[in-house]
Formats: C-alpha cells, sequence, structure tokens
C-alpha cells in the first residue's frame, strides 16, 4: 500500500531564515506530488505540484520554492522565512485518480 | 478569484440528525468533485467523490449531490456522529489528472 511521509511535524523558525520541508511517498512510482499551504481562514492553497522529476510549476508567487530530486521526494524550500509563511503544510500525491491522498503535515510557525 | 465556494464556515448540527455541507463553483469545465475530511493537525483524508455525469452518489451514511445546472453540489450525512466534527472540504478538478482546487472548509460542530 502507498503511504506518504513528513517531516518535521512542527517546526519553529525565526523570520529571515532558511527553510527545508520533506515529503517522501512510499509504494508507488512517477506520481504527480503537491504542496498545500492550509492557514487561517484561507483553506488549502495549492503551492507548487509536479508531475515528474525536476517539473515544478508554482501556483503563487511568493519567496518559496520546491524541488524534486527524485520520483517519490519532494521538497519545499525557502532562503529566507516571512512571519507570513507561518502555517500548516500538506504535501499530497495523485496517481492520475483524481483522488489525493494527504500527508501528516507540518506545522510551521515563523517568530 | 475563487473557483470552489463554501459560503459556510462552520455548521452545528445535533447528534443523529442530518447534516448538510453545501458547495457552489464557478468553472463549468470542473467535471470530478471530491469532499475531503480533516482533523485538526492532521492531513485531510478523501471521503467521497462524484463525476459530472452523475447527481448523487452514496457511500454509507456520507451522500453527495451534485446539480449542475446550478454549479452546486451538497455533502449530507446520516445519522452525524461525533466523530464527523471536523473540517470539510469541497474540491473540484477539471478531469481527474489536473490538480485540485479547494474551497476554505466549514467546520462541522456534531452536538451531544
Amino acid at each position: 500500500s502507498q503511504t506518504i511521509h513528513q517531516w518535521p511535524a512542527t517546526l519553529v523558525q525565526p523570520v529571515g531564515s532558511p527553510l527545508s520541508l520533506e515529503c517522501t511517498v512510499e509504494g508507488t512510482s512517477n506520481p504527480n506530488l503537491y504542496w498545500y499551504r492550509q492557514a487561517a481562514g484561507r483553506g488549502l492553497q495549492l503551492l507548487f505540484y509536479s508531475v515528474g522529476i525536476g517539473q515544478i510549476s508554482s501556483e503563487v508567487p511568493q519567496n518559496l520554492s520546491a524541488s524534486r530530486p527524485q520520483d517519490r521526494q519532494f521538497i519545499l524550500s525557502s532562503k529566507k522565512l516571512l512571519l507570513s509563511d507561518s502555517g500548516f503544510y500538506l504535501c499530497a500525491w495523485t496517481y492520475g485518480l483524481g483522488e489525493q491522498y494527504f500527508g501528516p503535515g507540518t506545522r510551521l510557525t515563523v517568530t | 478569484d475563487q473557483q470552489v465556494k463554501q459560503n459556510s464556515p462552520s455548521l452545528s448540527v445535533q447528534e443523529g440528525r442530518i447534516s448538510i455541507l453545501n458547495c457552489d463553483y464557478t468553472n463549468s469545465m470542473f467535471d470530478y468533485f471530491l469532499w475531503y475530511k480533516k482533523y485538526p493537525a492532521e492531513g485531510p483524508t478523501f471521503l467521497i467523490s462524484i463525476s459530472s455525469i452523475k447527481d448523487k452518489n452514496e457511500d454509507g451514511r456520507f451522500t453527495v449531490f451534485l446539480n449542475k445546472s446550478a454549479k452546486h453540489l451538497s455533502l449530507h450525512i446520516v445519522p452525524s456522529q461525533p466523530g464527523d466534527s471536523a473540517v470539510y472540504f469541497c474540491a473540484a478538478t477539471k478531469n481527474r489528472d489536473d490538480k485540485i482546487i479547494f474551497g476554505k472548509g466549514t467546520r462541522l460542530h456534531i452536538l451531544p
């Protein structure tokens, strides 16, 4: 069966510090991968999605970036965090069947 | 431009009664709709979906209704149980391979 992992589960970072969140999927190959952010009153905001290694589409201009160095690995990064980057970050995957399956999420607090 | 709208931020329902969560969409190209359930500090979990060729899909206590002419769908939960208290997200996609657009969610409280 497929599983999706995210780490860390929680993170507290000062403004201006870098960020790296990792997501890996097991039990499938060539999945479509997604990064979402859930901020208060904003629902689930799609940040990036990837249909293959090295292929990244950005949905929202911001100081975040994403990379997919391996088929089942998706990384969300920032060189300098802003206060507005605080939120709950979710990685998800789909195999073209419509339903997305989400990871457990990372709670990021920027102080 | 919000393509998927959940206009009720919260809803309270007595245990055992019917919960009805509503969702509107603006993009007539959407042809597949989904509902997700989310508990605090967890990722959303897929609940039920419906294709645009149908107007109803039922799975146990959960039924989703689609009204294409009104660009409206709803999720019915009968009977409502305490474990149903969560945030429910409506979502839509243009085809089953495209990215999914989510609404802002509705927080459902099931009252004892």
